[in-house]
């Protein structure tokens, strides 16, 4: 079964609107981690947010924010006002840390912000 | 502060061969967790290497190694290889394990990638 499930494969929006990315994560453990990574044309992740399972505040950093839920195990992401810099695949992901192993990897959502 | 850098960016290899990859981390990092990258796979775990010692590995065949040095930089192999190791391999360095990542605050920091090409 998918740890970390983001439906939507593909996302087109015009620059300047607000898109949201959905990311649904599977756990039995009481704590966990999640993260979302961007990863640009250029092929090099870049660490977005970490967020534990104590911590359901939402958070917003600049033009970004964050909607953690543990009721639907969702951890969504917005990006406000887009811009065409913000065009790249994003990932979500989970690090369990019962097992502490190994992160959860969602198969990621492409990102096309059209000028 | 120098990123994590990955060498060779770019390789070329035919089915059988064997390659081996390069990451130097972050200064002052010890952990270093290796990556691959498919189109049909997605995003998948290697295995990670914490002062020279590997701690986790992922669900890969034993053709697929590394190993860590004493200056924390690290390498893997990839024996006889199939057409389907053609991937882009990412490495990332943290100060901390993986498994303390997220407790701790840090995070991980990801090199450029090494795009392989199996022919």
């Amino acid at each position: 079964a998918q740890k970390v499930t983001q439906a939507q494969t593909e996302i087109s929006v015009v620059e300047k609107e607000d898109v949201t990315l959905d990311c649904v994560y599977e756990t039995r453990d009481t704590t966990y981690y999640l993260f979302w990574y961007k990863q640009p044309p250029s092929g090099e992740l870049v660490f977005l947010i970490r967020r534990n399972s104590f911590d359901e505040q939402n958070e917003i950093s600049g033009r970004y924010s964050w909607n953690f839920q543990k009721s639907t195990s969702s951890f969504n992401f917005t990006i406000t006002a887009s811009q065409v810099v913000d065009s790249a695949v994003y990932f979500c992901a989970l690090s369990e840390a019962g097992t502490g192993n190994q992160f959860y990897f969602g198969t990621g959502t492409s990102l096309t912000v059209i000028p | 502060k120098a990123g994590v850098t990955q060498t060779p960016r770019y390789l070329i290899k035919t089915r059988g061969q064997q390659v081996t990859l390069s990451c130097s981390p972050i200064s002052g990092h010890r952990s270093v967790s290796w990556y691959q990258q498919t189109p049909g796979q997605g995003l998948q775990f290697l295995f990670e290497y914490f002062s020279e010692t590997q701690r986790n590995k992922g669900n890969f065949p034993g053709r697929f190694s590394g190993r860590q040095f004493s200056n924390s930089r690290s390498e893997m192999n990839v024996s006889t290889l199939e057409l389907g190791d053609s991937a882009l391999y990412l490495c990332a360095s943290s100060l901390v394990p993986m498994g303390s990542l997220g407790r701790t605050g840090d995070t991980q920091y990801f090199g450029p990638g090494t795009r392989l090409t199996v022919l």
